[in-house]
């Protein structure tokens, strides 16, 4: 069974750091790209961030390009993303998607979800 | 890039619902769209313009062209009740887009 389970999210004040972290099982990570939306406070989602299955292609939303830097570790089948210079607007829940493919804009549908994590930036 | 939907639809039960997603030559892509009820995570019910995953029940479908996707609902139940996501590529920008969003009011 597929499961993606995202950790590190939490309450930071604007300007602060963040790292969010993604743990998959039941499949072989390697085989696929994987992705970070977000789902802010009365908004839709919106892509944050993607990842190819090698790290070889990476793109970033415009609204956090230049903040956040997404990574991951295929021995630890471990997805991650780093925020920095967190802004209000990023409150956010955070999801974990598989891609359906291995690298970020061949398919780029997303076939599985963790179920979110909550990211709070507020003085 | 852009996807535009409508913010929301109605549709009686067991009738037929179709949700749109716009974007400029979005018939070139290949359009996606996601299902997400409150508090749960988003599930992918049509990917590549009108495949459905495994699971998915047939009366979901859609369609793409020109500048317009569409996602029909036949024989709505009150489980559809949900809001909707279009999603596509952007070769050109490099980016996933999502659409807006559209509240499905099933009543």
């Amino acid at each position: 069974e597929v499961q993606l389970v995202e950790s590190g999210g939490g309450l930071v004040q604007p300007g602060r750091s963040l790292r969010l972290s993604c743990a998959a099982s039941g499949f072989t990570f390697d085989d696929y790209a994987m992705h970070w939306v977000r789902l802010g406070p009365g908004k839709g989602l919106e892509w944050v961030s993607g990842i190819s299955w090698n790290s070889g292609n990476i793109g970033y939303g415009d609204s956090v390009k230049g903040r956040f830097t997404i990574s991951r570790d295929n021995a630890k089948s471990s997805l991650y993303l780093q925020m920095n210079s967190l802004r209000v607007e990023d409150t956010a829940l955070y999801y974990c998607a598989r891609d359906a493919g291995r690298i970020v804009g061949i398919r780029t549908d997303f076939d599985f979800w963790g179920q979110g994590i909550l990211v709070t930036v507020s003085s | 890039y852009e996807l535009i939907q409508p913010p929301s639809v109605s549709v009686s039960p067991g009738q037929t619902a179709g949700i749109t997603c716009s974007g400029e030559n979005l018939g070139n892509k290949y359009v996606c769209w996601y299902q997400q009820k409150p508090g749960l995570s988003p599930v992918l019910i049509i990917y590549q313009d009108n495949k459905r995953p495994s699971g998915i029940p047939e009366r979901f479908s859609g369609s793409n062209s020109a500048n317009t996707a569409t996602l029909t609902i036949s024989g709505t139940q009150a489980m559809d009740e949900a809001d909707y996501y279009c999603q596509a590529w952007d070769s050109t920008i490099l980016r996933v887009v999502f659409g807006g969003g559209t509240k499905l009011t099933v009543l």
